[in-house]
């Protein structure tokens, strides 16, 4: 049950866009479409930004997007917004019935 | 409104033991399966245990396995987390989650110190 890897930071200008890379195993990320990715601000709970690989919520902006590519799922931020500063966690479920979250990655607005 | 209220947090000395609840509401609780999930300080977020809808089936992440154990009451609307022989690396914020990672709870805090 080793944590997925992620970049510890990515930053990018207003305007421009970022993906933040989630890369873990055939036992996991590879195995299923059951990726989520969480936004979590200073001292907030985690906010779900996509689930099942590909899927947003109801509420949250068409600006972020998921992907997903062999053990490595993608979340990409367009149009980034100061407001996009925050920590980012991928997380999978695996072939244990458990579930495992990404290193996380934290994500500058320049 | 979906609301997850965690309490039972606290500070308790190593090898001790402490329970955590979940009230739910705003939803069909026994329709969800549930989930823990902690952050120790300045940390990530691990994926803790979670429960199947009735109770029958539970997973628990290896670190915690015969020591933590997680318990669901339908008719109160309850989650619960039972934490036995506490180490100092079981300090972290609790939070108490749908398995669907849609809703969470604002947590509770566990220090295990000496």
């Amino acid at each position: 049950q080793s944590a997925l890897t992620q970049p510890a930071s990515v930053s990018g200008s207003p305007g421009q866009s970022i993906t933040i890379s989630c890369t873990g195993t055939s036992s996991d990320v590879g195995f299923y479409n059951y990726v989520s990715w969480y936004q979590q601000h200073p001292a907030k709970a985690p906010k779900l930004m996509i689930y099942g690989v590909i899927d947003r919520p109801s509420g949250v902006s068409n600006r972020f997007s998921g992907s997903k590519s062999g053990n490595t799922a993608s979340l990409t931020i367009s149009g980034l917004q100061p407001e996009d500063e925050a920590d980012y966690y991928c997380c999978s479920f695996t072939t244990s019935n458990t579930y495992v979250f990404g290193t996380g990655t934290k994500v500058t607005v320049l | 409104e979906v609301q997850l209220v965690e309490s039972g947090g606290g500070l308790v000395q190593p090898g001790g033991s402490l329970g955590l609840s979940c009230a739910a509401s705003g939803f069909i609780f026994s329709n969800y399966w549930m989930s823990w999930i902690r952050q120790a300080p300045g940390k990530g977020l691990e994926w803790v245990a979670n429960i199947n809808q009735d109770g029958g089936a539970r997973s628990y992440v290896d670190s915690v396995k015969g020591r933590f154990s997680i318990s669901r009451d339908n008719a109160k609307n309850s989650l619960y987390l039972h934490l036995n022989s506490l180490r100092a690396e079981d300090t972290a914020v609790y939070y108490c989650t749908t398995n669907t990672g849609d809703s969470w709870g604002q947590g509770t805090m566990v220090t295990v110190s000496s």
